[in-house]
């Protein structure tokens, strides 16, 4: 079955850095987009990255372009978000999901890895 | 990009029929009809229930109905029952090539 999994997540300072991965099995990872979404405690969520399954095509919300970057090994079934500058506010649960094609939505989510930013 | 904007909070009884408004711009929801609209229990991650304003994955419940007017997208749900207890988020593609959402609803089953 489809199932993405994500890890990475921990405690890190305010203006550091963090590298999350999402792990994907059960589809075919190179012929499919993907998606960060973030959630922080207690709140909605909020959409952060698209990624092209070719890595030609990405996207970013406002709030996060030029510290994240997204990107994927299709060689490893990996996608990845590196965070850098990170602010206290961005304390969340971050999740991957599978994008379902032509369709503009996110059609499988993860379980989420928790990001705390905290001095 | 301003998120959409949902009731915080909706309620019915079981066997009702409630429903959840979504309203955005014509930069997202009356731009085009990639409205989805997402489902999530407390401590879980977000299931998709609704796509393309109308669509129903493949193991939903027909229980749930999306629909579109204008830039207000609706979600629909009938015959109410206590698993259905949960928070909905609408979502949208925009003019930007980003993507929305709207700030939850929490629907309590009485």
């Amino acid at each position: 079955q489809v199932q993405v999994v994500e890890s990475g997540g921990g405690a890190v300072q305010p203006g550091g850095s963090l590298r999350l991965s999402c792990a994907a099995s059960g589809f075919t990872f190179s012929s499919s987009a993907m998606h960060w979404v973030r959630q922080a405690p207690g709140k909605g969520l909020e959409w952060l990255a698209f990624i092209s399954w070719d890595a030609k095509t990405i996207y970013y919300a406002d709030s996060v372009k030029g510290r994240f970057t997204i990107s994927r090994d299709n060689s490893k079934n990996t996608l990845y978000l590196q965070m850098n500058s990170l602010g206290v506010e961005e304390t969340a649960v971050y999740y991957c999901a599978k994008d379902r094609p032509s369709s503009w939505c996110l059609e499988y989510w993860g379980q989420g890895t928790l990001v705390t930013v905290s001095s | 990009q301003s998120d959409l904007t949902q009731p915080a909070s909706v309620s019915g009884s079981p066997g009702q029929s409630i429903t959840i408004s979504c309203t955005g711009t014509t930069s997202d929801i009356g731009a085009y009809n990639h409205v989805s609209w997402y489902q999530q229990h407390p401590g879980k991650a977000p299931k998709l229930i609704i796509y393309e304003v109308i669509n129903r994955p493949s193991g939903v419940s027909d229980r749930f109905f999306g629909s579109k007017s204008g830039y207000t997208a609706s979600l629909a749900i009938s015959g109410l029952q206590a698993e259905d207890e949960a928070d909905y988020y609408c979502s949208s593609y925009t003019t930007s090539t980003t993507w929305v959402f709207g700030g939850g609803t929490k629907l309590t089953v009485l």
